[in-house]
């Protein structure tokens, strides 16, 4: 059975980074890319960024583009994401979840909230 | 920047069909058969229900169905349960920078 199970909820003051892990089971681990997608308090859900995890190429939203940075450890079955520059508008629960083709994602991990506050 | 439009909220009797609509901007939904819907229920992650427009993944029922027509596509739910409250988004394809392009929701109340 396909699970994907992250890290738990951070706070953080705005300035600051953070780092959400995404560890998957249950398939083959580096056939599937995983996208990485967030919704804040009233949003729609926002797609940020995908990583191939056969190769670690990365494609990102033009939106988070400079200030994150998805990575893998395909050894240990996980996939990293690093938010940089935190302003309070990145208070959101975080999401990784598998690709399924070219545009969906068949399996999601339970979310991480991030709290930005000063 | 291209959006996704659906209906804040869509509500209906149990049994009864409820359709919500997504309307795409330029090089969306009418431009890719890459189409997907998602249910969100309180607390919980985003579930898959539909794909490429029609496609339904296994173990979601046969009550969902999903349509296309120029730049809007559709999700239909069929017998309207209450368990099938919660709030659903479609997405598109909107290019390679951004292969995951979501609606803004919409809230699904069984009356």
């Amino acid at each position: 059975q396909v699970h994907l199970v992250q890290s738990g909820a951070e706070v953080r003051k705005p300035g600051a980074s953070v780092n959400v892990s995404c560890e998957g089971s249950g398939y083959s681990f580096t056939t599937y890319s995983i996208h990485w997608v967030r919704r804040a308090p009233g949003q729609r859900l926002e797609w940020m960024g995908w990583i191939n995890a056969g190769n670690g190429n990365t494609e990102y939203s033009p939106m988070f583009q400079h200030r994150v940075t998805i990575s893998r450890d395909a050894s240990a079955n996980t996939i990293y994401m690093e938010l940089r520059t935190l302003g309070l508008e990145d208070t959101a629960v975080y999401y990784c979840a598998r690709s399924l083709g070219r545009a969906a994602a068949d399996y999601w991990g339970q979310g991480t909230l991030v709290t930005v506050s000063s | 920047q291209s959006v996704l439009t659906q209906p804040d909220s869509v509500s209906g009797s149990p049994g009864q069909s409820i359709t919500i609509s997504c309307t795409g901007a330029l090089r969306t939904i009418g431009t890719y058969n890459l189409v997907s819907w998602y249910q969100q229920q309180a607390g919980k992650a985003p579930k898959l229900m539909i794909y490429e427009v029609t496609k339904r993944p296994s173990g979601v029922s046969n009550r969902f169905s999903g349509s296309k027509s120029g730049s809007t596509a559709s999700l239909t739910i069929s017998g309207l349960q209450a368990e099938d409250e919660g709030d659903y988004y479609c997405c598109s394809f909107g290019g390679t920078t951004t292969p995951l392009l979501f609606g803004g929701g919409t809230r699904v109340t069984v009356l």
